[in-house]
């Protein structure tokens, strides 16, 4: 157990539509970094948020966006969903040294 | 960017019986850590092992910055150690930030 949140769990769209997923901090930890997982990959890198603003981004493109809140939990957002975008979404909070992050247990997102 | 290779990316094992699993990557790295994947995808810390050796029961892993590859050694494997493993990184050139790079990661079966 982590202390890292997500929800929803499971999550169903059709293309084109928008989605938010979500992510509550380890207590303690004020950054945030976000991860897609595609079937039979490892993780690869979204973006990265501390004190409320992006500080680093992987090479996803803009339709995916980002916000950190005060209280350091964080939402993904997704514009325009492609089939491509399904996935297993996951966060991981650390502290800003970013020595060990903690995971959450993800949210899978279906695009049909 | 920096480049994480794991091998093998499969092993079968009978229960009892003991493995290595390794990882390499392409540049310095700040940051390393090994994680369990369980079948609902929460990835589990296993260690934050950048340089040196660490042991927790009958995992232990180690890491050679220097020769830029870890080794994660599992002694007397039980069922409940199936599930994917991977190694994960963080370059210490540039502006890493909080980014962790994976490995495609090593898929464990252990049959009783």
């Amino acid at each position: 157990e982590t202390g890292v949140t997500q929800s929803p769990t499971h999550l169903i769209k059709t293309r084109g539509q928008q989605v938010t997923l979500r992510c509550s901090s380890q207590s303690g930890h004020n950054t945030v970094s976000w991860y897609q997982q595609a079937l039979g990959q490892g993780p690869q890198f979204i973006f990265q948020y501390y004190r409320e603003e992006e500080n680093g981004r992987g090479n996803f493109p803009p339709r995916f966006s980002g916000l950190q809140f005060p209280n350091y939990s964080s939402e993904l957002n997704v514009n325009a969903l492609e089939l491509d975008d399904s996935a297993l979404y996951l966060c991981a909070s650390s502290f800003p040294t970013g020595d060990t992050q903690y995971f959450g247990p993800g949210t899978r997102l279906t695009v049909l | 960017g920096i480049q994480v290779e794991q091998s093998p990316p499969d092993l079968i094992l009978q229960e009892g019986a003991n493995s290595t699993l390794r990882c390499n990557f392409s540049d310095s790295v700040n940051n390393l850590q090994w994680f369990h994947q369980n079948p609902w995808g929460q990835l589990i810390n296993l260690f934050y092992i950048p340089s040196g050796t660490k042991q927790n029961g009958r995992l232990s892993a180690t890491t050679v910055a220097t020769e830029r590859y870890s080794l994660l050694y599992i002694s007397s494997s039980q069922t409940t150690d199936s599930g994917v493993y991977f190694c994960a990184v963080r370059s210490a050139g540039g502006t890493s930030y909080g980014k962790l790079t994976f490995g495609q990661g090593t898929i464990l079966t252990v049959h009783p």
